[in-house]
């Protein structure tokens, strides 16, 4: 297993667009988080899986944003209608029980 | 709510100063506490962790110790090198009894030079 997986690593949109990030992560992990992270800033907690559920949600997660983690493996981050205000770089995670997350070089969004 | 608060960067040193990285943290509870490194162009790793007081995390000649007294969670190494040229990120994780759900603090850019 080569690690956590993020696609694209980037991507440019025109703002009113909708982006879709796709993750995989290290395969026996049942745990899945979604980072924000802005220029100068560390990451922002969006939001977390466990298995397929999500079971938290940041505020900072609009109702533009949307996570899915069918079938517990792969996640993917879709944002709809995109704004300036969402470019930054989306970070994935993965961990299990009793283990550090472990994060992919992430998505840079840059929006138009 | 629980937070990070780190020093604020660039730390420019010489190659084979001695380094340290300021780090606080609020949070309730009894959380870990991690320091995170982000060479250029890759991903975030961990470099080592603490989860309880006094316990000292070490990693590639870095240290920190859990201080609860202080809440505090500073960053040392005895000796840089060029390639420890980095962003450091300090993180917690809450003690919410379930999941690591990572809160980091602003991240500290080091440049080390020859």
């Amino acid at each position: 297993d080569t690690g956590v997986s993020q696609d694209p690593r980037h991507k440019i949109t025109k703002r009113g667009q909708n982006v879709t990030f796709r993750c995989d992560p290290i395969s026996e992990h049942n745990r899945l988080y979604w980072y924000r992270q802005t220029l100068g800033q560390g990451p922002e907690f969006l939001t977390y899986f466990q298995n397929e559920a999500q079971l938290e949600k940041s505020r900072l997660l609009s109702d533009r944003f949307s996570a899915e983690r069918p079938k517990g493996s792969f996640s993917t981050l879709e944002i709809q209608r995109t704004e300036q205000g969402d470019s930054a770089m989306y970070l994935c995670a993965s961990g299990a029980t009793n283990t550090e997350a472990f994060f992919g070089q992430g998505t840079r969004l840059t929006v138009v | 709510g629980d937070s990070v608060t780190q020093m604020e960067g660039p730390v420019t040193l010489s190659e084979e100063a001695f380094l340290t990285i300021n780090c606080t943290y609020t949070a309730t509870g009894y959380p870990s506490l991690f320091w995170y490194v982000q060479y250029p162009g890759e991903g975030l790793q961990l470099l080592l962790k603490a989860t309880k007081a006094d316990d000292k995390g070490s990693n590639k000649g870095f240290e920190a110790t859990y201080r609860k007294e202080t809440t505090s969670f500073h960053l040392e190494k005895g000796s840089v090198q060029v390639s420890d040229s980095a962003v450091y990120f300090c993180a917690l994780t809450p003690f919410s009894g379930g999941y690591n759900k990572l809160i980091f603090g602003a991240g500290t850019r080091l440049a080390v030079h020859p």
